[in-house]
């Protein structure tokens, strides 16, 4: 069975810090890893996903994300944080064995303060 | 929110009574996806479509079923709501199941008294 953590129920950082929300994942195969974002009364929108290729994937909001296979992790990052990034962020992962569907982290609430 | 409407955005019912919530895409997408979001939970798969009167089940479908007669339209009926079921229910779509990301509707926020 796959499986997502994402440890942090919540992280601060200061406007103008680096940000980094934290995702590990299981799976018996390979895996499409995927970030969300969803603000206040609104659905999720899509950030950014690992298929294959380059460890180091770019995405929407200047968000970017590492995978990283041996410590099975697909943290989300940002240089410089904004107010306006205060969101829910969700890590998701599928795995390639198989036909299965989408499973998705419990979620991180990234607060950006002034 | 990716051609995906949801409908009704809220609504309030009685423990006891069927509901159904609605999803419309305009996208043509094949795959359709319900789930419910619930504080500490994340978002958990209720059923899916991967095509026109294809379902099947996903990690929390007891209480639900759904139907999908048209590529557009894809619902969600809970035949006797329980208290349990208040959440916030979200539909999604995507072009395939795997490699492409899933698009997300506003969600329908479903209180169940």
């Amino acid at each position: 069975a796959q499986s997502v953590a994402q440890p942090e129920d919540q992280v601060n950082v200061a406007e103008g810090n680096p940000l980094t929300v934290k995702c590990t994942y299981s799976v018996s195969g390979n895996p499409y890893l995927f970030w969300y974002v969803q603000y206040p009364n609104r659905g999720l929108q899509f950030l950014l996903k690992y298929i294959t290729g380059d460890n180091l994937v770019k995405g929407s909001y200047g968000f970017e994300a590492e995978f990283n296979k041996s410590q099975t992790s697909f943290h989300l990052k940002k240089p410089s944080a904004l107010v306006s990034d205060s969101a829910l962020y969700f890590c998701a992962v599928r795995d390639l064995s198989g036909y299965s569907t989408l499973t998705f982290g419990k979620g991180t609430m990234l607060l950006v303060s002034p | 929110d990716a051609g995906i409407t949801q409908s009704p955005r809220h609504k309030v019912t009685e423990t006891g009574t069927p509901v159904t919530l609605r999803c419309h895409q305009t996208e043509n997408h094949r795959y359709m996806y319900w789930y419910r979001q619930d504080p500490g939970h994340g978002l958990r798969l209720i059923h899916y479509s991967y095509g026109v009167k294809d379902t099947d089940k996903g990690e929390v479908s007891d209480g639900y079923s759904v139907s999908r007669s048209k590529t557009e339209d894809f619902l969600l009926t809970l035949e006797s709501a329980t208290s349990s079921q208040t959440s916030v229910y979200f539909c999604a779509i995507s072009e395939t199941a795997d490699r492409n990301e899933q698009f997300f509707g506003p969600g329908t926020r479903l209180t169940v008294l």
